[in-house]
């Protein structure tokens, strides 16, 4: 059982697209990270949400963390190729430094 | 921000055999993991290596299995034993700065692809 479900697992769309990748557990979590990863690379944060209802911009990207803090939602205004990889929502467990990851959104944005 | 190197990069290996895999941090921290993934999939995490004590297992990773290694804050292996077909995948080693903020930031190096035939 996954403890972190990301939807949906695959999303192929075209250049200048809008799209928006969810990530959902019926635990609280203290924070929820976001990671891209691209093949033979490790993943690398892209942003951290720590309170419920935040609301976080990183250029085209927003990220939204749930009023519970059970749920966030990462959303992709005007996608570009550079954008493809593979999404990850990460939260800790017990500490801030032990992260459970989602299962994960690969995203493939054609020119 | 710390750099995680990993070695090997890839490697492919028969059946039966061990690997043991090298993580070097260049810089001290407090925590570090082990995680496999399949490609394009999610990461899992195997264990978190104690500095000089045993490493703690998740749920299906064994220490006979896998054992971990951590001499130091820099430096941890893992160790791929008995492998199987089962065991391709990559690995991943993870460093954290044991910071108790949320926006504690983990660290991961450029993993490990292992092929089994």
């Amino acid at each position: 059982t996954q403890l972190l479900e990301q939807s949906p697992q695959f999303l192929s769309i075209q250049e200048g697209e809008n799209l928006t990748v969810y990530c959902n557990s019926s635990s609280v979590f203290s924070s929820l990270q976001w990671y891209r990863q691209e093949p033979g690379e490790g993943p690398v944060l892209l942003v951290t949400v720590v309170t419920g209802g935040e609301v976080k911009k990183l250029k085209r990207l927003t990220f939204q963390f749930g009023d519970a803090r059970k749920d966030s939602s990462l959303h992709i205004t005007a996608a570009q190729p550079g954008d493809t990889g593979l999404y990850l929502c990460a939260g800790p467990l017990y500490n801030f430094n032990k992260f459970y990851f989602g299962s994960g959104t690969k995203l493939n944005v054609k020119p | 921000s710390a750099v995680i190197s990993q070695k090997p990069s890839r490697d492919i290996c028969q059946r039966g055999t061990s690997l043991t895999i090298q993580c070097q941090v260049d810089s001290q921290v407090t925590m570090m993991f082990w995680y496999r993934q399949q490609p394009g999939q999610s990461l899992t995490l195997i264990a978190t290596a104690n500095q000089g004590s045993e490493a703690t297992y998740e749920s299906g990773f064994v220490i006979d299995k896998f054992p971990i290694s951590r001499p130091n804050l820099t430096f941890s292996t893992l160790t791929v034993s008995n492998m199987s077909p089962e065991d391709s995948s990559i690995y991943l080693c993870s460093g954290g700065t044991g910071g108790r903020s949320p926006n504690t930031e983990a660290f991961f190096g450029q993993g490990t692809r292992l092929t089994v035939v």
